[in-house]
């Protein structure tokens, strides 16, 4: 069965502090994700990645970076988290084909910064 | 730009109903198009695709209808469970870019 796995389920954190959410998935998929997810406003795409040490900028990538140092491993991270972070984070991953194909998610990170 | 709005359209059906779900996409060189369920509490399931050289495709007890004309999505479930309960989501990718554009998803209530 395929899987991504996002590290945490809950995370609270403080304004300022560095932030690192962990996805990991067990498919060999090229491509990887990072999403969040506002009531009302759906998903969000932050930033994604066609390959190892590949980043490319989603529509709202401000506040945020990201890592992809393994194929299976893509890190967001938010630099100095601020209350307006607080959301629901979901990773992706899909397989590069030569067409587009669906995306798989994670069970997603719910962060709350104070 | 960024659509604004806190509560979902919702959809209220019997169990044992068809429900269908509409979906405007924005852009006509989409050419791939896609539905999700959330659950609450879980990332979104895929649930069927379609590509934009058909109009319609079938899974089991799921229909994807797709109208380029009028650039609008439908989700067709037929016999509607208390599972399928959830929020609903239609995206859209264009030019092979591998990125799904999500539009801000419809809540369908299942009732007995």
């Amino acid at each position: 069965d395929v899987k991504v796995t996002q590290s945490s389920r809950y995370l609270v954190k403080r304004t300022g502090e560095k932030v690192f959410l962990e996805c990991v998935q067990d498919m060999d998929h090229e491509n990887m994700f990072w999403y969040r997810q506002d009531p009302g406003l759906g998903l969000r795409l932050i930033y994604f990645s066609y390959d190892v040490k590949m980043k490319e900028k989603g529509d709202i990538p401000e506040g945020y970076s990201v890592s992809r140092e393994k194929k299976e491993r893509f890190s967001l991270i938010l630099e100095s988290a601020s209350t307006n972070q607080t959301s629901m984070y979901l990773c992706a991953s899909s397989s590069r084909t030569g067409t587009n194909e669906k995306l798989f998610f994670g069970s997603g990170t719910q962060l709350s910064v104070l | 730009g960024e659509s604004v709005g806190l509560h979902l359209p919702t959809l209220s059906v019997q169990e044992g109903d068809n429900s269908i779900i509409n979906c405007a996409y924005s852009n006509s060189a989409s050419d791939y198009f896609i539905w999700y369920k959330q659950e609450s509490g879980k990332g979104p399931q895929f649930i069927i695709d379609i590509r934009s050289n058909m109009d319609k495709r079938q899974g089991q007890r799921v229909t994807v209808l797709l109208n380029k004309t009028v650039k609008h999505l439908s989700l067709q479930i037929a016999a509607t469970q208390p599972g399928d309960s959830a929020v609903y989501f239609c995206a859209e990718s264009f030019y092979n870019t591998d990125k799904l554009i999500f539009g801000t998803g419809t809540r369908l209530q299942v009732f007995p």
